[in-house]
């Protein structure tokens, strides 16, 4: 099994501020890249998914990708103290989802 | 519209007892996988199913599939050890599309 590593945090972040969390992957051929956001005690719920190389954004979310340095990124705008949870990186390899260990978000009021 | 069922939500059991764990889904999804999540380990990938009839081994030993129909993947611990306490989710998604879907988790914990 391919590897999908994340910072395992916890990082806290001032609200309004904006939340920079990354990922790392290590299977080249994964050409699918998906953010889960869980919140404690609940189950992961997606909130965005990238393809291509750049940017795609989806109101205060941004993820970014880039395939040569094998790397993904999600930026969070504005952020709140809603948006505490942790972060999960996943790839999609030969039709199974990896995950990353996760970061944990604390968005401070 | 239930989504993916897993039962039961909690459950404690003794080294050396088995014990399935249920997953059923009402979206006709192909694809369906267990994983476990520890704390600082995010979900690892214990079984995979593509489709009814087929399943994928992850991780070695322990664990248990069957997919004797689309619906539902259950998840059996053969001979419960400690090292299986862990939180269980189910997930499952459809051949075109790359949004999984979670159930509610089981947690279990071997005593």
């Amino acid at each position: 099994q391919k590897e999908v590593e994340q910072n395992s945090g916890p990082l806290s972040v001032p609200e309004g501020a904006i939340a920079s969390l990354n990922c790392t992957y290590s299977d080249r051929g994964s050409q699918s890249f998906f953010w889960y956001r869980q919140y404690s005690g609940k189950s992961p719920e997606l909130i965005m998914f990238i393809y291509s190389n750049g940017d795609k954004e989806d109101g205060r979310f941004t993820a970014q990708l880039n395939k040569a340095s094998q790397y993904v990124s999600l930026l969070i705008r504005d952020s709140q103290p809603s948006d505490s949870a942790t972060y999960l990186c996943a790839a999609l390899e030969g039709g199974k989802l990896i995950f990353g260990q996760g970061t944990e978000l604390s968005v401070k009021p | 519209n239930a989504g993916v069922t897993q039962t039961p939500k909690f459950h404690i059991l003794k080294t050396g007892q088995s014990m399935t764990l249920q997953c059923a889904q009402d979206m006709n999804h192909g694809y369906m996988s267990w994983y476990r999540q520890d704390p600082g380990m995010g979900l690892r990938l214990i079984y995979y199913s593509a489709a009814a009839g087929t399943t994928d081994k992850e991780v070695p030993n322990g664990y248990n599939v069957s997919r004797l129909n689309t619906e539902d993947f259950p998840l059996r611990l053969v001979s419960a050890a400690p090292s299986q306490t862990s939180v269980y989710l189910c997930a499952s998604r459809r051949f075109d599309s790359t949004e999984a879907f979670f159930g509610q988790g089981t947690r279990l914990t071997v005593v």
